[in-house]
């Protein structure tokens, strides 16, 4: 089965870029999708199909995908921005595919 | 408004069965693939199973194939997931999630609040 290996834990200060980086065998061949999830929520779409992002999500939201990484990339972070962050494919090896998603990523603002 | 509401979870004893519910609104029902995924305690987030518009297709995670079955009413604007011969390791927060898009390119655009269900003697 198809594995997607995030870091457990990114921190940066407020203002600064943060990169959170999402591993997996020729992932720049799939479709990605990041969520954010504060405390106590629901997950929350960011990014999808690798860097489009829905209505609503600011612009300091983005994403790219090539070869075994996909990075998420917050620009400018607030302590809004605070939560976990998981990405997310179809793992279509077998005649019914299924959904993967990675371990998830604390994002601490210092 | 548009949402997915989530109901039927609580405390169950090990071996014992639960049916969850999703009650969807203010979008056409019909039209979506629908899933289900779970959170464990402090822990990140599982697909558990997904249905496909018209109940044609359906596929579960290999750690609950054979024990859960997933279903859905489009009438009623309803999503549901049957689970039998729960275990410990099935307590979680479990959600209703929407599917948007094509096929392996789908994503979850909307998500329920949630419904906790605890494996307990």
């Amino acid at each position: 089965s198809y594995v997607l290996t995030q870091p457990p834990s990114v921190s940066v200060a407020p203002g600064k870029t943060a990169r959170i980086t999402c591993g997996g065998n020729n992932i720049g061949s799939k479709s990605v999708h990041w969520y954010q999830q504060k405390p106590g929520q629901a997950p929350v779409l960011v990014i999808y199909y690798d860097s489009d992002r829905p209505s609503g999500i600011p612009e300091r939201f983005s994403g790219s995908n090539s070869g075994n990484t996909a990075t998420l990339t917050i620009s400018r972070v607030e302590a809004g921005d605070e939560a976990d962050y998981y990405c997310q494919v179809w793992d279509s090896s077998s005649d019914h595919p299924g959904v993967v998603f990675g371990g998830g990523t604390k994002l601490t603002v210092l | 408004q548009v949402q997915l509401v989530e109901s039927g979870g609580g405390l169950v004893k090990p071996g014992g069965s639960l049916r969850l519910s999703c009650a969807a609104s203010g979008f056409t029902f019909s039209d979506y693939y629908m899933s289900w995924i779970r959170q464990a305690p402090g822990k990140g987030l599982e697909w558990v199973s997904y249905i496909s518009s018209s109940s044609s297709y359906t596929n579960y995670a290999d750690s609950v194939k054979g024990r859960f079955t997933i279903s859905r009413d489009n009438a009623k604007n309803s999503l549901y997931l049957q689970m039998n011969s729960l275990r410990a390791e099935d307590t979680a927060v479990y959600y209703c999630a929407r599917a948007y898009g094509d096929y392996v390119l789908r994503y979850f655009d909307l998500w329920g609040r949630g419904t906790l269900v605890t494996v307990s003697s």
